[in-house]
């Protein structure tokens, strides 16, 4: 069965802090593997894509992660700010398939 | 317009009634695509245009949504006969073409649809 699990669900964090935010896949063919940010009342914005071949990939404060052996991916968020405070989504999209798998977020809300 | 805009941001209805939503993609972009994001859940993809191809409609519910594309710009997104668990945030996202493996997906803000 096509999955995508996210873990935690929630998670508060003071500013400043790091935190990491983990994705299992058991999504089938694979070829890449996806981070959004989505603010609350807003759609979805892109952060990575990560093909099968790519371990890391950094943007900005954001760093993605990604062993494909094990179906498991993480992102790193470096010095916290406020503004992180969003749901991140991890997203697989089934090659060859005009479908995407969604996993259910993390919902990250960072205090001062 | 810069991004994906979609109309009305919020709609509510009775049960029963019919509803439409509209979603105008980013200019030149030739996928669409529908999901509906309910209260704790992932997204559920509903349906995929592709230029002038047929849609993939394998994610709709049931025969009561649909989808169409007119020109291969502007879409709408029809439920028949609403029912309470139709209430959901409908999501409308597109893309430059239908390379899912490459392609970055962009969202519009989303329509909040509560069915009384």
């Amino acid at each position: 069965k096509n999955q995508v699990e996210q873990s935690p669900q929630s998670l508060i964090i003071l500013e400043g802090k790091n935190c990491t935010l983990q994705c299992n896949y058991t999504v089938s063919p694979f070829s890449n593997l996806r981070w959004y940010k989505q603010d609350t009342g807003r759609g979805p914005v892109s952060l990575t894509i990560m093909t099968f071949s790519e371990n890391t990939k950094s943007n900005g404060r954001y760093t993605a992660t990604l062993d494909a052996d094990t179906k498991q991916s993480s992102l790193h968020i470096t010095a916290s700010q406020l503004s992180d405070s969003a749901s991140y989504i991890c997203v697989v999209p089934q090659t060859g398939a005009n479908n995407l798998f969604f996993g259910t977020g993390t919902r990250l809300t960072v205090i001062p | 317009g810069a991004g994906v805009s979609q109309s009305p941001s919020n709609k509510v209805t009775e049960k029963g009634k019919d509803v439409e939503l509209r979603c105008d993609p980013i200019s030149g972009h030739t996928a669409l695509y529908w999901y509906r994001q309910s209260l704790g859940q992932g997204l559920e993809f509903l349906i995929y245009f592709q230029g002038n191809s047929a849609p993939d409609k394998s994610g709709l519910p049931s025969d009561r949504f649909s989808a169409e594309r007119t020109g291969g710009s502007v879409s709408t997104l029809t439920i028949q006969r609403t029912q309470q668990e139709d209430s959901a945030v409908y999501l409308c996202a597109s893309s430059l073409s239908s390379g899912l493996d490459t392609d970055t997906q962009y969202f519009g803000p989303g329509t909040r649809l509560t069915v009384l």
